[in-house]
């Protein structure tokens, strides 16, 4: 059985770096999958956030505006999300997730139960 | 950037009544739709893919039905368990985008 599980702080001050990492159990990292952040606010809704895949390659939503870095471990078996300079605006639920290509699905098979995190001094 | 609107915002139902709601994105995105549920509480479920694929252990009497850019979910006879909110996504193009949501409330 395929498991997703965030880790990380839940408090991050203005201006500072949030830093999150899920863990992956039931799928090897290297598989033919995207590695995705989501994130969820009252205001805005679902957000996507960014994807990573096990050779390096990311793509990353403009709208956060070259903040975000995304990497995997193919060591641990894990994921992780940088997102620097952040506001309250940052404040969120942040949920990662996963995406198979072909003959997979494409769209997020499957999410994590997700992690708050609030932006405050 | 496709901007999905979803309509209407909330649907008030009774247990065994059909339920329709819609989903139109700015663009065509070719069939690349996808539906969540999305109950109090939780993450996000995949229902559909690719416009009208259920994913493995949805029931059928969720279906979802379009093309270029008017997608529909159907729920044949709502089930107490289908009181949530449902969100459409696009993976057409980076970046990936969602819907607003429809909510599905007890009438």
């Amino acid at each position: 059985q395929v498991r997703l599980q965030e880790s990380g702080p839940g408090l991050v001050k203005p201006a500072g770096t949030l830093s999150l990492t899920c863990d992956v159990s039931g799928l090897s990292i290297i598989s033919s999958t995207w590695w995705s952040w989501v994130r969820q606010t009252p205001g805005k809704g679902l957000e996507w956030i960014g994807e990573g895949y096990h050779n390096g390659d990311t793509n990353d939503n403009p709208s956060l505006k070259s903040r975000v870095t995304i990497s995997v471990d193919k060591s641990n078996n894990q994921f992780s999300l940088t997102l620097r300079s952040v506001t309250a605006a940052d404040t969120a639920v942040y949920y990662c997730a996963f995406r198979t290509q072909s003959p997979g699905s494409g769209a997020f098979d499957l999410w994590g139960p997700g992690k708050m995190v609030t932006v405050s001094s | 950037d496709i901007v999905l609107t979803q309509s209407p915002a909330t649907l008030s139902l009774s247990p065994g009544d059909r339920a329709t709601f819609s989903c139109r994105a700015s663009q065509s995105v070719s069939g690349f739709l996808a539906w969540y549920q999305q109950r109090p509480g939780q993450a996000p479920r995949l229902l559909i893919y690719d416009t009208s694929k259920r994913a493995t252990g949805i029931p059928a009497r969720f279906s979802g039905s379009g093309s270029g850019t008017d997608f529909s979910l159907t729920i044949s006879s709502v089930e107490p368990e289908d009181f949530a909110v449902y969100y459409c996504q696009q993976r057409y193009n980076w970046p990936l985008s969602f819907g607003g949501g429809t909510k599905v409330e007890v009438k």
